[in-house]
């Protein structure tokens, strides 16, 4: 069954240091997400990107995150300056479809740990 | 600020008996309902997704909605210890972004 991949697994930074998370979505999947966990809390949305743009965003996506779609492959997740409070685990997610909701499927998470 | 609201838990049921997890959301505009199982240190794995009213059967599981009550539930018959983990109920109210409750740690009793 195809899957969502995601690198590394763990991701340990000093803080204020720039963090890229790559994922690579399921390939005939067009809608890519970013999903954050802090440990012990609610998984929250970060971004959605479609057709090489973000298509909505949470108020936790400040300016500080930026995504990417490098190639017809990968999609990443950049944090720069990261900080104390961004230590959580990261999930990639795709979806066939977008607007109205479909089911994402989940790669198995970033963690990050900002030290 | 659009809410999921589920009770946290822990639910522990006997090995073969019903678990049910309820869930409730703030918006009445959502459209997609979902629910998700997530073992401790893993990512969120999809069990169902329910758009209209009604209820909704793929084997053990039967997804219930009620969108007048904004209600929307998930029965596991015939529990198993492998049951065990923590259920998340996921809202999508017509746009990209989907909304989880905190989830409901279910434990199956052998």
């Amino acid at each position: 069954e195809p899957e969502v991949t995601q690198t590394p697994s763990h991701q340990v930074t000093q803080m204020g240091q720039e963090v890229i998370l790559r994922c690579v979505p399921i390939s005939n999947h067009l809608y890519f997400y970013w999903y954050r966990q802090i440990l012990g809390q609610k998984v929250e949305f970060l971004v959605s990107f479609y057709n090489n743009e973000i298509s909505e965003k949470s108020e936790i996506f400040d300016d500080q995150f930026s995504v990417e779609r490098p190639d017809g492959s990968n999609f990443t997740l950049k944090i720069r300056s990261t900080k104390l409070e961004d230590s959580a685990m990261y999930f990639c997610a795709s979806s066939p479809r977008g607007e109205g909701g479909q089911p994402q499927h989940f790669g198995d998470g970033t963690r990050l740990s900002i030290l | 600020q659009k809410e999921v609201e589920q009770n946290s838990g822990p639910l522990s049921v006997p090995e073969g008996a019903i678990a049910s997890l309820n869930c409730t959301y703030s918006d009445r505009g959502s459209q997609s309902f979902f629910w998700y199982r997530q073992y401790s240190g893993k990512s969120p794995e999809l069990i169902m997704s329910i758009y209209s009213n009604g209820d909704k059967e793929d084997g053990r599981f039967t997804a219930q909605l009620n969108k007048a009550s904004q209600y929307v539930s998930l029965l596991i018959r015939d529990s198993q210890p492998s049951d065990s983990a923590t259920y998340l109920c996921a809202v999508n109210t017509g746009g990209f972004k989907t909304i989880f409750g905190a989830g409901t740690r279910l434990f199956v009793k052998a």
